[in-house]
């Protein structure tokens, strides 16, 4: 039963637009939601996260919004570059005494053309 | 300041073989997670170490096995090594609470022959 869903196994952005990655899960009790991206031979390097009493955090070229109602989250990047292509993953979790047990989609592979 | 770092990088063991793997957290981090991704996929939850204790654990057979020591660091031991548990094994390690970000090493990537 797969919790975390990204449908997009691939997304292709020209440099200097806008990359827009998607995330649905299916647990109600998840609160709290990252974004991580990999290159190949590294380990996944934090991007961003919100909670859920949230709908919309932002950092630098990085925004995430999340609507709750419809149990989706989205990552966008403006402007993309070159650099940013990578698998991008999404992540959740529940309120847990020590800390997240993250449960993570499959990824998209972003690649931005210049 | 160090990040996660895991050791060994590489690891190619036989089917049946015992493997250990180690982890040293982030400066100021005490708590120790392992995941396990396959090929294709996300990372996978395997068990989290908090003072020195097993404190959460996912979906995961007895084969694998989890120990932390009084520096925080980590070691993940799989037994009786199946084809099947051939991925690369990341740790990440955090604070002891909810909400906050999960740092990742590199990863050790086995292969099981």
């Amino acid at each position: 039963d797969q919790q975390v869903k990204q449908n997009s196994p691939s997304l292709s952005v020209q440099e200097g637009r806008i990359s827009i990655l998607n995330c649905d899960y299916t647990n109600s009790m998840f609160d709290y939601f990252l974004w991580y991206k990999k290159y190949p031979a590294e380990g996944p390097t934090f991007l961003i996260s919100i909670s859920s009493i949230k709908d919309k955090n932002e950092d630098g070229r990085f925004t995430v919004f999340l609507n709750k109602s419809a149990k989706h989250l989205s990552l966008h990047i403006v402007p993309s570059q070159p650099g940013d292509s990578a698998v991008y993953f999404c992540a959740a979790s529940e309120l847990a005494e020590y800390g997240n047990k993250l449960v993570f989609g499959a990824g998209t592979i972003l690649r931005v053309k210049s | 300041d160090a990040g996660v770092t895991q050791s060994p990088t590489h690891l190619i063991k036989t089917r049946g073989q015992q493997v250990t793997l180690r982890c040293s957290p982030k400066s100021g981090h005490d708590t120790v997670s392992w995941y396990q991704q396959a090929l294709g996929q996300g990372p996978q939850f395997i068990f989290q170490y908090y003072e020195e204790e097993e404190r959460q654990r996912g979906n995961f057979p007895d084969r694998f096995s989890g120990h932390q020591f009084p520096n925080y660091s980590s070691e993940l031991n799989v037994n009786a090594l199946l084809l099947g548990d051939s991925a690369l094994y990341l740790c990440a390690s955090s604070l002891p609470s909810a909400g906050t970000e999960a740092f990742f090493g590199q990863g050790t990537r086995l292969t099981v022959v």
